[in-house]
């Protein structure tokens, strides 16, 4: 099993709509927990960090549920430039060391 | 803004030779770290370092790969000899320091490929 599991889509959506990604952990012990945008051919980009009380940045709501291991971006009102994979990324103490712990992203296209 | 440097972006390399990456960190960041980033999947840490320190090499295939950072300051990874499998992004990332809340930024990336 995968530490961070996600759905890998494509999520094909009109722009304008709503659009949910989620994505689930193993390691109960992970302390923090993050979304990147990762543009094709680009290097990724932190979007926002989760927060236990959900965070929101303009159009992007992120949630974080500790019991159920479960992280989750909603996207309100699409844009065409949304058009990214975005990688659900977790932080966890191992070995000494804090590491970050990539899924392996959901892709999303939105069309016009 | 301050950013990641890596060089070359792209680099075609035989089967069996070697083939070098650098990496240059936002000025200060004492914390770098190669990932290896093979396509349709997402990143995975290859190499940490903490200044010139290897902090975590556990996922580096030391038979082949290797990595240094002499002065703390920039960086090289090594593959000798390449294999096919190799073929992917090799991404480098800087950070202020080591912690749960530090963001790691990452410069442009190596697309290699073997052939």
């Amino acid at each position: 099993r995968k530490e961070v599991e996600q759905d890998p889509g494509p999520f094909n959506v009109p722009e304008g709509a709503t659009v949910a990604f989620n994505c689930t952990y193993s390691n109960s012990a992970s302390q923090s927990f993050f979304w990147y945008r990762q543009d094709c051919r680009k290097e990724p980009k932190l979007l926002m960090s989760v927060y236990s009380s959900g965070n929101e940045d303009g159009r992007f709501t992120a949630q974080l549920n500790r019991a159920s291991q479960y992280i989750s971006l909603l996207i309100r009102d699409s844009k065409l430039s949304d058009s990214a994979t975005y990688l659900c990324v977790v932080n966890t103490y191992v070995d000494s060391s804090y590491k970050l712990i990539f899924g392996s992203g959901t892709r999303l296209l939105v069309r016009p | 803004e301050a950013e990641v440097a890596q060089s070359p972006r792209y680099k075609i390399t035989e089967k069996s030779q070697a083939v070098a990456f650098w990496c240059d960190p936002i000025s200060g960041h004492a914390t770098l770290y190669w990932y290896r980033q093979i396509l349709g999947q997402g990143p995975e840490l290859l190499v940490q370092f903490q200044d010139e320190s290897v902090v975590d090499d556990s996922q580096l295939p030391k038979d082949r790969f290797s990595a240094e950072r002499l002065k703390g300051v920039d960086s090289t990874l090594k593959i000798q000899p390449a294999e096919l499998g190799d073929s992917a992004m090799y991404l480098c990332a800087s950070s202020p320091g080591q912690g749960r809340n530090y963001e790691q930024y990452f410069g442009p990336g190596t697309r290699l490929t073997v052939t």
